[in-house]
């Protein structure tokens, strides 16, 4: 049974950095990008990038590159989010999610993260 | 870059037709994908490559295309079908992955 399970919710101070991980259960974590969407308070969904587990290639829209660091550690079947210098528009949850169908596809999302940013 | 364009909310009563609309901007599209969020909750694929069903997910919810607007219809509306809905697609020049903005199906 697919299944991604992600840790790292919690409240950060403005200018501090966040970790999301999430592990993957239940397939090859190597066959599959792994996608990071977030949704802030209210708001749609925001795709942020991917990455390749298997060559650690990685993807991101211009608004976070140089600002979101996107990683895995094959040996754990874990995809790891790191997004440093926190604002309050970064309020959010952060979802995982295997990319299927071609990869781009998320079809298998993890629990969510909610990350708080807040003085 | 692809823009997908959704409505705000649909408004059905139950046991109605639901038909949420996505548009985008750029002809030529290649596969629209839907997802259902209920509040508090991770989204569910309910429909890829714009007419398939994932395993589990009910025949009353279908996907379909005309030119440049993809459509998820659902049938027989039941309160539990009351969520957020949004389109999906890859945007195959600059290999990232684009949402529309998302429509909200009020079940009255």
């Amino acid at each position: 049974q697919v299944q991604l399970v992600q840790f790292g919710a919690g409240v950060k101070t403005p200018g501090a950095s966040v970790k999301v991980s999430c592990k993957a259960f239940g397939y090859r974590f190597t066959g599959h990008f792994i996608h990071w969407v977030r949704q802030a308070p209210g708001q749609g969904l925001e795709w942020m990038g991917w990455i390749n587990p298997n060559s650690g290639e990685t993807k991101s829209t211009q608004k976070f590159q140089g600002r979101v660091i996107l990683t895995r550690d094959t040996s754990i079947s874990t995809a790891y989010m790191k997004m440093n210098n926190l604002n309050s528009d970064d309020t959010a949850v952060y979802y995982c999610a295997r990319g299927f169908y071609g990869d781009y596809v998320p079809d298998f999302w993890g629990q969510g993260a909610l990350v708080t940013v807040s003085s | 870059s692809y823009v997908l364009t959704q409505p705000p909310s649909v408004s059905v009563a139950p046991g109605e037709t639901a038909r949420i609309t996505c548009g985008e901007n750029n002809f030529g599209r290649k596969g629209v994908h839907w997802y259902q969020q209920r509040p508090g909750q991770a989204p569910i694929l309910v429909i890829h490559s714009d007419d398939e069903r994932p395993s589990g997910i009910p025949e009353r919810l279908s996907g379909s295309d005309s030119g440049g607007t993809a459509t998820l219809t659902i049938s027989r509306v039941e309160a539990g079908d009351e969520a957020d809905y949004y389109c999906q697609m890859w945007d195959r020049t600059s290999d990232h992955v684009v949402f529309g903005g998302g429509t909200r199906l009020n079940v009255l």
